[in-house]
């Protein structure tokens, strides 16, 4: 089965830079990457999903990067602000196409 | 709005005892599913449901039953041979899986469930 790796540890920035967070994968490449935000106490919200054939996906301030060589993703969110702290789970089709998910990263962005 | 209903948003269980979440979506999804969340855990997949009157058993299924007789609705009963049952437990739907594997899937604001 399809295993996920996202970095426990929490992630601090500054406000105003660009956040990056990853999602490693480890057996076969997914037809497709989805990235999702849960803030404490609620359910994920889904926010981009990317195909094995794009490179990038873009979505306001927010960018994926899928490289199936790497068996990677990078999350990037620009011109950070607190609001956006939280934490960013990425899920990949797992058995019946019902998607996997990591344990996620928390973001902490501080004014 | 549409959008996924869970209640109640806490619940206390006492031992022996079974007790039921509820999940009901207006987002007219044939696929619901049911996940569990542990502190520093990913979540875990207890049971789905494609359609009415069909659901499939997850990785974590035992100790938990499920019924879809709405499409709307898919309530998840927490029984007392789940021993360790505290935990965060959200519901989810699709527009589909099979066929529809890369549809985003859309969360309650789960329960958490605590044993008294």
């Amino acid at each position: 089965s399809q295993k996920i790796e996202q970095n426990s540890e929490a992630l601090n920035i500054q406000e105003g830079k660009t956040a990056t967070l990853t999602c490693n994968y480890t057996n076969y490449s997914p037809a497709y990457l989805q990235w999702y935000r849960q803030d404490p106490g609620r359910g994920p919200v889904f926010l981009l999903l990317i195909r094995e054939n794009e490179k990038e996906k873009r979505k306001e301030r927010l960018k994926v990067t899928f490289d199936t060589t790497l068996k990677q993703s990078l999350f990037h969110i620009t011109a950070s602000q607190p609001a956006d702290s939280a934490t960013y789970l990425c899920a990949l089709p797992g058995g019946s196409y019902i998607p996997t998910f990591g344990r996620g990263t928390s973001l902490i962005v501080h004014p | 709005d549409g959008g996924i209903t869970q209640s109640p948003k806490y619940l206390f269980r006492k031992e022996g005892q079974n007790v039921t979440l509820s999940c009901e979506q207006n987002l007219n999804h044939d696929a619901m599913y049911w996940y569990r969340q542990d502190p520093g855990q990913g979540l875990r997949l207890i049971y789905y449901s494609q359609i009415v009157n069909d659901f499939q058993k997850g990785d974590i299924a035992e100790g938990y039953s499920v019924s879809r007789e709405k499409k709307e609705s898919f309530p998840l009963t927490v029984t007392s041979a789940q021993k360790n049952p505290t935990a965060f437990y959200l519901c989810a739907s699709s527009i589909g899986h099979r066929g529809y594997g890369n549809q985003p899937q859309h969360f309650g604001d789960g329960t958490r469930l605590s044993i008294l």
